[in-house]
């Protein structure tokens, strides 16, 4: 059962423009949501995070949206830059249980 | 400031035969989580340590053991190798903090069962 899903395996987009990634999930008892991201042959690393109780955050061309409602979340990159071609992960995180669950990644490639 | 450091960075396997993993953390982290990464697949929880104890455990058989060291370095054994347990295990140092834990990650190591 895929508690975090992310449909698009990938996706390309010219540099300068916005990069929109997706995230679905089922259960209601994450209270953070993450971004990390993968180069080949480097472990992830830590992008961006927000909490359950907002609904927005931002951090420089990195801007995190959460609609409870819907149990979605979109990763903005705006602008779009070549050295952000990268997978990134969404992850989702329940406070006292230690573990995140990763949803599968997309493959982000910005073309210059 | 070293980050985490997983040795070996590649390994081939045998069905059947076991396979030990180390990890040592960023530093100033005192627990370690490891995690199986499929091809195609996000990271999956197998198991975090903390004070040389495991803390939680993912949906992964009792093949999967590990262990902490007082040093906080950390290791991933997998005994009866499968051909299914092919993947990158990736090893993340933490250190408590308020609301989630952010992950700091190794490189991995790719092991290949065959």
């Amino acid at each position: 059962d895929q508690q975090v899903k992310q449909n698009s395996p990938s996706l390309s987009v010219q540099e300068g423009r916005i990069s929109i990634l997706n995230c679905d999930y089922t259960n209601s008892m994450f209270d953070y949501f993450l971004w990390y991201k993968k180069y080949p042959a480097e472990g992830p690393t830590f992008l961006i995070s927000i909490s359950s109780i907002k609904d927005k955050n931002e951090d420089g061309r990195f801007t995190v949206f959460l609609n409870k409602s819907a149990k979605h979340l979109s990763l903005h990159i705006v602008p779009s830059q070549p050295g952000d071609s990268a997978v990134y992960f969404c992850a989702a995180y329940t406070s006292g249980t230690y573990k995140y669950i990763f949803g599968t990644g997309t493959r982000l490639k910005v073309l210059a | 400031d070293a980050g985490v450091t997983q040795s070996p960075t590649h390994l081939i396997k045998t069905r059947g035969q076991q396979v030990t993993l180390r990890c040592s953390p960023k530093s100033g982290h005192d627990t370690v989580s490891w995690y199986q990464q499929a091809l195609g697949q996000g990271p999956q929880f197998i198991f975090q340590y903390y004070e040389e104890e495991e803390r939680q455990r993912g949906n992964f058989p009792d093949r999967f053991s590990g262990h902490q060291f007082p040093n906080y370095s950390s290791e991933l054994n997998v005994n009866a190798l499968l051909l299914g347990d092919s993947a990158l295990y990736l090893c993340a140092s933490s250190t408590p903090g308020s609301g989630y834990e952010k992950l700091f990650f190794g490189s991995g190591t790719q092991l290949s069962v065959l």
